[in-house]
Order: C-alpha cells, then structure tokens, then sequence
C-alpha cells in the first residue's frame, strides 16, 4: 500500500518568514495530493492539492509542488501570519484511498 | 449550510459498551469515508463507501461496523468498545475518483472517550 512520510513534525518560524513542509510517497499510480490545515479542535480543512499533471500551483501566499519522477510534494507558505499557526497534513489519492501524512505542527511567533 | 455532520460531537463511555457515530452529507457526494484520528494526530482512513457500497476496509477490528443506508449517510457502530478506542473519529465525503474534482471534505469530528 501506499506510504506517506512527511517532514517537519514541528516547525517554528518567525512571523514574516516562509515555511517549507515536505512529503513523499511510495505509489507511483497516486494521482491527486491535497494538503489540509487542521486547527486545534477543528475538523481538516483543504488548503491547496494538485494533481499529477500538473508541477506546481499557486494561491496568494501558498503554494504546492510536485516532482513525480522523486515521488515528493512540498508546501510552501510565505510570509507567514500567526494564524497560519496549526497542524498541516500532506495526503495522496489513489483510487479512493486517501493516504495522509504524520502531521507538521507549524508554530508562527509573532 | 453545514456540509459533513455529525453527532454526537462528544462521546464518553464505558469500557465494553457498544455505541454509534452518525454522519450526514448534504453535498450530493457519492463517495463517503470514516477517519481514526489519535492523540498523536495520526489520521488513518478505517473504511470507504461508494454509492451505498464499502470499497475500502483497512485493518481494522471488525467490533467497528459501517452502515450506510444512502449515499448521504455513512454511520459506524462499535461494539464492545475498548480503552484503545479512544480517539477523535472523522467522517468525510467526496465525489467518486471518476469524476475529475476530488476534495475530500470532513466532518467536525467525533471526539470519543473510552473510560
């Protein structure tokens, strides 16, 4: 089955500077590779994802790429707000299973 | 406009008790999920339904029951639950993989404590 690993389990980042959280994967036939922010008590919620046609994508201060050939995705945050403080979690799709990573707890110091 | 619900949202109970969680799409998706979130964060996808059918089924002990009536409810029943239960459980739905848009959007999460 598929494998998901993600890296940092923790991140700390003064506010204003960019954040990076990597994953890979283990399944060459995972297709779609979502990425959720979970804050403390609230249910996952999707952020940005891509798919694997496509390398990179784009929205306001984040964004997600995709190298298919190393089977790895990266987040990226920029300029970074305290309220971008909570866990991240990276997932990849085959079929209808979703594979999630360990989580990456970002803490933004204001 | 509540998407993915679910109740009860807090669930305290006994060791050995059966009790159920119930979720409810109003999204019109036909693809529906059960998550096991524990205390280190880890989720982990339990089971998977598709138009009323289970598709996925990962390990897991079969004292966890999924029932789905319709295609925009997706319950599970646990019987005789267990201190390792314990644990936030998460329900979700999606459109099918066929189609090509495929977020998955979850519930507010069931926070289940086994005493």
């Amino acid at each position: 089955g598929e494998n998901v690993e993600q890296h940092p389990s923790t991140l700390s980042v003064q506010e204003g500077d960019s954040a990076v959280i990597k994953c890979t994967y283990s399944d060459s036939a995972s297709n779609y590779f979502p990425w959720y922010k979970q804050e403390l008590g609230k249910r996952p919620q999707l952020i940005i994802d891509i798919r694997s046609n496509v390398g990179e994508k784009k929205d306001q201060r984040i964004a997600v790429t995709l190298n298919k050939t190393a089977k790895h995705f990266s987040l990226h945050i920029t300029e970074t707000q305290p309220e971008d403080s909570a866990v991240y979690f990276c997932a990849s799709r085959n079929f209808n299973k979703f594979y999630f990573g360990s989580g990456t707890k970002l803490n933004v110091k204001p | 406009d509540t998407a993915v619900s679910q109740t009860p949202k807090y669930l305290v109970t006994q060791m050995g008790n059966d009790k159920s969680i119930k979720c409810e799409q109003n999204l019109g998706h036909d693809t529906m999920y059960w998550y096991k979130q524990d205390s280190k964060k880890f989720l982990k996808i339990m089971f998977s339904y598709n138009n009323k059918e289970l598709i996925i089924n990962e390990t897991v002990p079969n004292r966890f029951s999924p029932k789905s009536p319709d295609k925009a409810h997706l319950n599970l029943h646990i019987n005789s639950l267990e201190l390792g239960d314990s644990a936030v459980y998460f329900c979700a739905s999606s459109q099918s993989p066929a189609r090509s848009y495929n977020e998955q959007f979850f519930g507010p999460g069931t926070r289940l404590t086994v005493l």
